[in-house]
């Protein structure tokens, strides 16, 4: 099993552009959820799904889309990219909520 | 508000020591609690998790702590090894809150050969 695989790695974008990171988990978890973790700082919930076609906001939802279209994916989406939106951005799954698999990361800077 | 943090964001030990983690939360609704270890350029693992009704928790070489008098959590970490070099996070679920975890800030653990 792959576990949680995020793509792209690594990205850099200009503010204004859009684009959107995927998470594709094969453990067919029920429960998905995007984090992004800023220096020195835990992790912070952005948006997070409960099932196929289900999503919901986190602590930090501005400026994100999701969506959860098949099961195993769960797509993050930045329409207006912001300088204060650079940050590594974590993919997580989970068949309950305390133990979570996380992905890599990705990487992703916003000049 | 809620809030889940930490002690000292740093911790230095000898290997073969034991380590003490420790947490601080504020939120007394929590139905859980977890730490994670994150070591560098990977994602969070999940090591450990304690229920609120109870005060102990052991697993493999590790021991979880719950005071809820002083709303006070601890990782335990016997003979300290220089692959449990890592930050530590805890966290908190609310199973009412669609499992969701709230995180702290981390504590680096640096094991000293």
């Amino acid at each position: 099993n792959a576990g949680v695989t995020q793509t792209p790695k690594f990205r850099v974008l200009k503010t204004g552009q859009s684009m959107t990171l995927l998470c594709a988990q094969d453990m067919n978890h029920e429960y998905m959820y995007w984090y992004r973790q800023d220096p020195g700082m835990g992790l912070r919930l952005i948006h997070y799904s409960v099932g196929e076609g289900t999503t919901a906001k986190g602590e930090v939802p501005d400026g994100y889309n999701v969506s959860r279209l098949k099961k195993q994916n769960f797509l993050l989406g930045l329409e207006s990219a912001a300088p204060s939106q650079t940050s590594v951005y974590f993919c997580a799954s989970s068949y309950w909520g305390n133990e979570q698999f996380f992905g890599p990361g990705t990487r992703l800077t916003v000049l | 508000g809620e809030s889940v943090g930490l002690h000292l964001p740093t911790l230095s030990v000898q290997e073969g020591d034991n380590s003490i983690i420790n947490c601080a939360y504020s939120n007394s609704a929590s139905d859980y609690f977890i730490w994670y270890k994150q070591e560098s350029g990977k994602g969070p693992q999940f090591i450990i998790d304690i229920r609120s009704n109870m005060d102990k928790r052991q697993g493999q070489r590790v021991t979880v702590l719950l005071n809820k008098t002083v709303k006070h959590l601890s990782l335990q970490i016997a003979a300290t090894q220089p692959g449990d070099s890592a930050v530590y996070f805890c966290a908190e679920n609310k199973e009412t809150s669609g499992s969701r975890l709230t995180f702290g800030e981390g504590t680096q653990l640096t094991v000293n050969p």
